[in-house]
């Protein structure tokens, strides 16, 4: 039962443009999400998040989107960088249910950036 | 913060073999966190220590694992008879409160378990 879901196993976009990375949750009681990328050979490394009282969430060139009606979050990159290239993962947690030490991820996907 | 830091980062074991693996967190954070990540998938959690306590094991731990955080520094994840289903990356994360903007998880870069 897959609780947090990346539809997308791949993408590829041209440096300079708008990456956008989706994410889709089923558990209701998620009311805290992040985005981790993850370069070969080495561990995630967090990127940013957002809280459920929140639709909009900014750091730099990054931007994370929160659809809590439809349980779907976004990341947007802009503008995509070649060192943008790498796996990205969604995450989730009930922070407010107790359980706020486990993360639940997604499958994650790979982004291509061309140069 | 010279980050989480894990030992070894490789391993290769014959079937039946007990494997054991390090994991040194960054030195203010007292929670830690073991998660593994099979091919294909995301990380999957396995265990949380706060401190020296183990809070949480999830499911996925059988009884052939079994993690320890002597004194609330470094921890252990020993697997006893290992099975070619153990293959997979072992990460060791840590954070300084529970998971949140101020405080993220910092992984490390894991350990990988080839079990022939």
């Amino acid at each position: 039962d897959q609780q947090v879901k990346q539809n997308s196993p791949s993408l590829s976009v041209q440096e300079g443009r708008i990456s956008i990375l989706n994410c889709d949750y089923t558990n209701s009681m998620f009311d805290y999400f992040l985005w981790y990328k993850k370069y070969p050979a080495e561990g995630p490394t967090f990127l940013i998040s957002i809280s459920s009282i929140k639709d909009k969430n900014e750091d730099g060139r990054f931007t994370v989107f929160l659809n809590k009606s439809a349980k779907h979050l976004s990341l947007h990159i802009v503008p995509s960088q070649p060192g943008d290239s790498a796996v990205y993962f969604c995450a989730a947690s009930e922070n407010s249910g107790g359980s706020n030490y486990k993360l639940t991820f997604g499958k994650g996907t790979l982004l291509t950036v061309n140069p | 913060d010279t980050g989480v830091s894990q030992d070894p980062r490789h391993k290769i074991t014959k079937r039946g073999q007990n494997v054991t693996f390090r994991c040194d967190p960054i030195s203010e954070h007292n929670r830690l966190y073991w998660y593994r990540q099979t091919l294909g998938q995301g990380p999957e959690f396995l265990t949380y220590f706060q401190n020296e306590a183990q809070l949480e094991k999830s499911r996925l731990l059988s009884d052939r694992f079994s993690a320890e955080r002597p004194k609330g520094s470094f921890s252990t994840l020993e697997i006893q008879r290992t099975e070619q289903g153990d293959s997979a990356m072992y990460l060791c994360a840590s954070s300084r409160t529970a998971p949140s903007h101020n405080s993220p998880l910092h992984f490390g870069n894991g350990t990988r378990l080839t079990v022939t």
